[in-house]
Parts: structure tokens; sequence; C-alpha cells
């Protein structure tokens, strides 16, 4: 098993700004999935991406993912109020054992 | 409605009594799991199972137990509560495959030993 570290911690933007945050991992990976966290709920799942897919959009999301850096990023377009949250990232190996990292807290301020 | 559903969602208990946390999916899957999540700590994995009566520990599961009698349930069982224990808990599932997929989570639990 394996822990996305997120960048930054927090992040705080204004409505309609976008927001960026970042996943660095330690090994090889099957996929790598992005989740969402509002306040003391659970997780959210936004988007998962396969090791041999660079981007993916999904809405407002888009993901990328560099194997050879061991690294993803998620960039939310165009930010609102409602996506005032906590992001993890989850890269998943072939374990069955899963670990989120401590997550980017991103504030949208209106 | 598909989803992941946790009993109780708030528990103030005391230091040594038993407890117990339901949790339970309809969306008849394989895989679920139990996470803590503790400020500064992320979210850590207690327990899994691939199927049932296969479980498995996760990176924490000390003073923890668990039971997958059934597909649907995957109770986390507190023997002799203490308060390093107080958190906010999550039950999680998903379908399976070659390695844990997509995690549908539960509202969560939160917990307070005293």
């Amino acid at each position: 098993s394996q822990q996305g570290e997120e960048d930054p911690q927090a992040l705080s933007i204004q409505e309609g700004e976008n927001a960026t945050m970042n996943c660095s991992y330690k090994t090889s990976i099957n996929n790598l999935q992005w989740y969402r966290q509002n306040s003391g709920r659970g997780l959210v799942h936004l988007i998962l991406i396969r090791s041999n897919e660079r981007e993916k959009h999904s809405g407002r999301l888009r993901v990328t993912l560099d194997t050879s850096k061991k690294s993803s990023s998620l960039l939310i377009t165009a930010s609102r109020a409602a996506d005032t949250a906590s992001y993890f990232c989850s890269p998943m190996d072939s374990s069955y054992k899963l670990i989120f990292g401590s997550g980017t807290r991103l504030l949208v301020r209106p | 409605e598909a989803q992941v559903t946790q009993n109780p969602r708030y528990l103030i208990t005391v230091t040594g009594k038993k407890l117990t946390v339901t949790c339970s999916q309809n969306m008849n899957h394989e895989y679920m799991s139990w996470y803590r999540q503790d400020p500064g700590l992320g979210l850590r994995q207690i327990y899994y199972s691939m199927n049932v009566e296969v479980t498995d520990k996760g990176d924490v599961p000390e003073g923890y137990k668990v039971s997958r009698k059934e597909k649907r349930n995957f109770p986390l069982i507190l023997e002799s509560p203490s308060p390093n224990q107080t958190s906010l808990y999550f039950c999680a599932s998903s379908r399976t495959g070659t390695y844990a997929g997509e995690q549908y989570f539960g509202p969560g639990t939160r917990l307070t030993v005293t």
C-alpha cells in the first residue's frame, strides 16, 4: 500500500479562479483516484485515471498523471463556493490496503 | 438509492465498554473497509474485507475487530475502547477487482471515548 501526499496543504482562492492541487506517490500504480470531502462527511469519488492515461476530464475537473515523476494534479476550473472542501488523492497499486494522506483544504471565497 | 450506511452517527462512551459500529451497503460490493480520520493524520485504514469471511488488517488494526458474515454488512467492534480511539470513523465499499477500486463512503461515525 502507499500513501499519496497532497500539496499544498491549504489553498484559498476567489470564486471564478482555477484551483490546482498536486499529489505525489512513491511506487508504481495501477490507477490514481481523487476524492472530495466536505467538512466531517464521507469522501466522495471524483475521478479515476489509469496508469496508461495522461489526462482525464470530468466537467470542471481536469486530472493529469505523470508516472515518470510519480505525480498527479487536479485542476478545478471556474471554482465555486460549493467547491470548498478537502481533496484527497489515492494512488492504487495491486494491494488491497488503502491509505489517504491529509489532503488539500480548498477554500473558495465568494 | 445506492449507499453505505453507518450506525450510530455519534457515540460517546466510557473506557472499556464494548461497542459495535455497524456498516451496511446495498450495492452488492465485495470489498469493504473501515477507516479512522484524525486531524493531521489523514484517513488510515483499520481493516478491510475482500469478500465474505475474508478479512485482513489495514495500517492501524490494534484495538479493533471486524467480521464479515454477510456480503452487505461489515461491523467494527471495539472490545475495550480507550481514549486514543476517539476519532471519526468511516466505512467504505467498492465493487472490487484485482485491486481495491472506487470507494463509496458512509457518512461517518464520530466516536468519543472518555
